[in-house]
């Protein structure tokens, strides 16, 4: 059972880059959710989605793309990476309602240069 | 959609008590999770409240007051390991749709 599982880890792009963030689980979990970590600003919210075939944008989706196609894989897409997307990318699966918190990958640190 | 405040940093000593508070504004409430972020790590899940009352997990408690808007996590026996931030997030009825809200974060630092 793995999890979350993310990759790359680490990444460098240049400014106008385009590049996938690639997230899937094996848990069954509806939902999946993409958030960035930049410091003193917590954990924000990109997009989500409650179901394959269902996505919505959370607080900061401007520039990133998502499609969940299967249950299992929720890939992020940057559209033309800019320096203001410097930041650290988790993805996390739950089971939507319930006791049960999400999971979380180990994390994309991306850098745009 | 919600307001999460909970303070920036904390500092305790190894062995002591710390708690860690967590307020929210919250139009559809649906529950409250605590997380633990060590430097470089994912967040990983430490507890759930959906009722007033006080959780216990061993060493950590997680007590909610959903008339008050007001969570703690109180951290017992503390260790140099417990050195983290601990994020505190709610999860809001949003017309079926249920994903929860973060806080910023507070940092703990525990020294010897």
């Amino acid at each position: 059972n793995a999890g979350v599982t993310q990759t790359p880890k680490f990444q460098v792009l240049k400014t106008g880059q385009s590049m996938t963030l690639q997230c899937a689980q094996d848990m069954n979990h509806e939902y999946m959710s993409w958030y960035r970590q930049d410091p003193g600003m917590g954990l924000r919210l990109i997009h989500y989605s409650v179901g394959a075939g269902i996505t919505d944008q959370g607080e900061v989706p401007n520039g990133y793309n998502v499609s969940r196609s299967t249950t299992e894989d929720f890939p992020l897409r940057l559209l033309s990476a800019a320096p203001s997307q410097t930041s650290v990318y988790f993805c996390a699966s739950g089971p939507g309602q319930g006791s049960f918190g999400y999971t979380f990958g180990s994390g994309t640190r991306l850098t745009v240069v | 959609g919600q307001n999460i405040d909970q303070p920036t940093e904390m500092t305790a000593t190894e062995g002591a008590i710390v708690q860690i508070n967590c307020t929210y504004q919250t139009s559809g409430f649906n529950g409250l999770f605590w997380y633990q972020q060590h430097a470089g790590e994912a967040p990983t899940f430490l507890s759930y409240n959906v009722l007033d009352g006080l959780e216990e997990k061993g060493r950590f408690s997680s007590f909610l007051s959903r008339s008050k808007g007001y969570s703690y996590l109180l951290l017992k026996e503390l260790q140099m390991k417990d050195s983290a931030s601990y994020l505190c997030a709610v999860r809001e009825d949003g017309g079926g749709s249920y994903i929860p809200t973060f806080g910023r974060g507070t940092s703990l630092i525990v020294h010897p």
